[in-house]
């Protein structure tokens, strides 16, 4: 069954640092989204993007944080300048175009510790 | 921003007995509804989900109900197993944007 993978499972980081997260979402899938869970809270919507350019953002995603799909299959979150507030479980998903369905499918999580 | 609800945080129920969770919603733009199941340190898994032209879907034991005018909707588990217990997420659609409750935690007891 296709699935969405993403890398790293975990990483740990220092404070102000650059962090990039790397997704391959479901090939043929037209729908990015990047998601992340603070330990203990609710899923939250960061960002989605259609087209190589990004539909809608939440007002998490500041200026610190910016998307690229840099080819045809991997899809990226780089968060510029880490802070300890950044610490969370980061979920990419994907869904397949206007006529495949509204159901978004979530990768395993990249689990980022800033210290 | 609180545009779909979990009120419970946690809920616990007997094996074989029915688990009943529940969501509500503020957006009236929301017309595609889904429930997802997460365990620690795994994505959410989707279980199953309604258009905003149904009430009621069905998959095994797997039902979800949605009520459009009181904007709420709700998924019954019959019967409960213990390998249901986990983490229940809400989730409502408008376009691209998809919102989540904060999850219930459900533990079915053997």
């Amino acid at each position: 069954e296709p699935e969405v993978t993403q890398t790293p499972s975990h990483q740990v980081t220092q404070m102000g640092q650059e962090v990039i997260l790397r997704c391959v979402p479901i090939s043929n899938h037209l729908y990015f989204y990047w998601y992340r869970q603070i330990l203990g809270q609710k899923v939250e919507f960061l960002v989605s993007f259609y087209n190589n350019e990004i539909s809608e953002k939440s007002e998490i995603f500041d200026d610190q944080f910016s998307v690229e799909r840099p080819d045809g299959s991997n899809f990226t979150l780089k968060i510029r300048s880490t802070k300890l507030e950044d610490s969370a479980m980061y979920f990419c998903a994907s869904r397949g175009g206007p006529h495949s369905g509204n159901t978004i499918y979530f990768g395993e999580g990249s689990w980022l510790t800033v210290v | 921003d609180q545009q779909v609800k979990q009120n419970s945080p946690s809920l616990s129920v007997q094996e074989g007995r029915i688990s009943i969770l529940n969501c509500d919603y503020t957006n009236s733009m929301f017309d595609y509804f889904l429930w997802y199941k997460k365990y620690p340190a795994e994505g959410p898994t989707f279980l199953i989900s309604i258009s905003s032209i149904k009430d009621k879907n069905e998959d095994g034991r797997f039902t979800v109900f949605l009520n459009k005018s009181a904007k709420h909707l709700s998924l019954h588990i019959v019967p409960s197993q213990p390998g249901d217990s986990a983490v229940y997420f809400c989730a409502a659609s408008a376009r691209e944007d998809m919102r989540f409750g904060a999850g219930t935690r459900l533990t079915v007891k053997p």
